[in-house]
Parts: structure tokens; sequence; C-alpha cells
């Protein structure tokens, strides 16, 4: 079974910390992705990384950093926490299944509250 | 960003009724449609990945139909248990960098299944 956590369920911070949510896979896959969770709104993709130390932003990268060091571990940072960044935090991480397939594996989430 | 958009954002149902609800997705560039369910304090689980048009998929009581020309997708429930109070995500997938699918999330439909 494909495996992926992240470091904390829950999480409160002060506005202004640094904060860093890290997230763990052991399937060996190439691809890993930040998304966060908002009441009424889809999941949206802050950033993803499609090999070892390589990055691209996805659609609401401000206010975020990654690091991805090591094929298993994608590390989501929050240089400044502000209150706006109170959300739920999902890491996935994901492969090529066949010819047309894409899989991508969900953790259980880090809901982080900036207060 | 596409947009995708689900109806209805919840739905109770009896349980032992049937129901359905549907995903819309923008039919140019399409490559491939995700299923997910969500489950209360877990992590969000793949269903189905779909890619051709036509296409039906089935998992036990879970069916899904696709229509990528006019770009929808029914997600179907027969029987419905309590155990299938989740959140439903479908998700439209476009291909990034290296094989790398990125994934826009429609808000989810919420179904509750009463005893």
């Amino acid at each position: 079974d494909v495996k992926v956590t992240q470091s904390s369920r829950y999480l409160v911070k002060r506005t202004g910390e640094k904060v860093f949510l890290e997230c763990v896979q052991d399937m060996d896959h190439e691809n890993m992705f930040w998304y966060r969770q908002d009441p009424g709104l889809g999941l949206r993709l802050i950033y993803f990384s499609y090999d070892v130390k390589m990055k691209e932003k996805g659609d609401i990268p401000e206010g975020y950093s990654v690091s991805r060091e090591k094929k298993e571990r994608f590390s989501l940072i929050l240089e400044s926490a502000s209150t706006n960044q109170t959300s739920m935090y999902l890491c996935a991480s994901g492969r090529l299944a066949g010819a047309l397939s894409y899989e991508q594996y969900f953790g259980p989430g880090t809901r982080l509250t900036v207060t | 960003i596409l947009n995708v958009e689900q109806s209805p954002q919840s739905l109770h149902v009896q349980e032992g009724d049937s129901t359905n609800f549907t995903c819309s997705f923008p039919s140019s560039n399409f490559y491939a449609l995700h299923w997910y369910r969500w489950e209360t304090a877990k992590s969000p689980e793949a269903l189905f990945v779909m890619t051709l048009n036509g296409d039906e998929k089935k998992k036990g009581r879970i069916s899904a139909t696709l229509n990528t020309k006019e770009g929808y997708s029914y997600l179907y429930i027969k029987g419905s248990q309590p155990e299938d109070s989740a959140t439903y995500l479908c998700a439209s997938a476009s291909v990034i960098i290296q094989g790398a699918q990125k994934l826009v999330f429609g808000q989810g439909t919420r179904l509750t299944i009463n005893p």
C-alpha cells in the first residue's frame, strides 16, 4: 500500500512564525504535490515537484516555498505565517500508472491554525 | 486555471436509496478525469481515473460515466449505505512536465446517508 505521511495532523502557530510542514512518501514516486483546502473551494495546488530538487509553482504559491532534497520528502514552508494561511494542507505523491493513467495518493492532511 | 464545477454541493440521502451527482469541466484539451472519495479524518482515496469519451467505470456499488465532448461526468451510488457518507471530489487533469499530471479539483459534493 502506498503511504503518504504528514508530520502533524493539527498545528497552531502565531502570525509571523516560520512554519514547516513535512511530507514523506514510501513508494519512490517522482512527483509530489502540496495543496490547501478551504471551505467552499476545491483543493488548490500550491507547489509541486516532479523530481528531486525540482519544483514548480502551482496556482497559489504566494507566501509559500518548498524544498525537495530527497525523493521521499517534500516540505512546505510558510516563511512568515499569516492568518489567511489558516487552512487544511494536503500532500500527495503521484506516478504514471499506464499509458494514459496517472495516480495521486494523498496524505491525511495537516490542519494549520495561525493566530 | 480550468474551472471544474460539482453539483450539488451537499446531498442528504436515505439509506438504501440510489443517488448521483455531477462534475463538469472544460471539454477543450481534455486529458483525464479523476474521482476521489474523502471521508472525515482520512486521506482522499482514488475511485476512478477516466480518459476516454463514453468510459464507464464501476467499483462495487459506485460507478461513473464520462462525456468528454460536452464536459461532464456523473458518479452514481446504488443502494446507499452509511459508509458512503463522504465528500466526493472530481478533478480534471492536464499533463505538466515529464509525465506529471496537474489536477484541478471541483469544490466537492458532501454526501450524508441518513440511516
